[in-house]
């Protein structure tokens, strides 16, 4: 059974930048299948950051685009986020999921998520 | 990017009844829509995918229907666990994007 977990830094200041990584086990990252990053601010709702093929191919949400490079790493199973030019806006709860995209489109399972708070 | 409108966007329920939540898509998007179940402090959990598909391990009473740009996720008898927000989702066409949430809480 796939699973995933996020780690990196809880704190990030101001104009740096945000690094988190996803580990998957269970499975691998090589399968038919995308890789998701999706954020949560405290008490709102769900953004999708972007998503990543074991190839490589990504595509990215637009509104965050110009900030946002998701790789991937075979060799440790793992996928990366890296958002830049980080400001309060980007504190938030960041999970990675499994992104289906064959027999119905969906995204399962979640990691467990990760709080980012962006503070100096 | 699709807009999806959740409604309502609170429900006060009482275990045993049969709720109904509605996600309505700014443009169609087919049967390319999934509901989520987060609980506070959790991540979300996958119920329904493709607008009907049940996924494996979700209980029966959890049913999804709806094409196009309306759909619905119905609970047909509340269990003390389904208080929760939930959450649908469009993946007819990129950004994926969510709902506002619908947060359901005992009566």
């Amino acid at each position: 059974q796939v699973q995933l977990q996020e780690s990196g830094p809880g704190l990030v200041k101001p104009s740096g930048t945000l690094s988190l990584t996803c580990a998957v086990s269970g499975g691998s990252i090589s399968s038919s299948n995308w890789w998701s990053w999706v954020r949560q601010p405290p008490g709102k709702g769900l953004e999708w950051i972007g998503e990543i093929y074991h190839s490589g191919s990504t595509n990215y949400n637009p509104s965050l685009k110009s900030r946002v490079t998701i790789s991937v790493d075979k060799s440790k199973n793992q996928f990366s986020l890296k958002l830049s030019s980080v400001t309060a806006a980007d504190t938030a709860v960041y999970y990675c999921a499994r992104d289906f995209h064959s027999s119905g489109r969906r995204f399962d399972p979640w990691g467990q998520g990760t709080l980012v708070t962006v503070s100096s | 990017d699709i807009q999806l409108t959740q409604s309502p966007s609170f429900l006060s329920a009482s275990v045993g009844d049969r709720v109904t939540i509605t996600c309505r898509a700014s443009q169609g998007i087919s049967s390319y829509l999934a509901w989520y179940q987060q609980k506070p402090g959790k991540a979300p959990k996958l119920l329904i995918y493709a607008a009907s598909t049940l996924q494996s391990g979700v209980p029966s009473r959890f049913s999804g229907s709806g094409s196009g740009t309306e759909f619905t996720l119905t609970i047909s008898s509340l269990q003390p666990e389904d208080f929760a927000t939930y959450y649908c989702q469009q993946l007819n066409s990129y950004p994926p994007t969510f709902g506002q949430g619908t947060r359901l809480e005992i009566k």
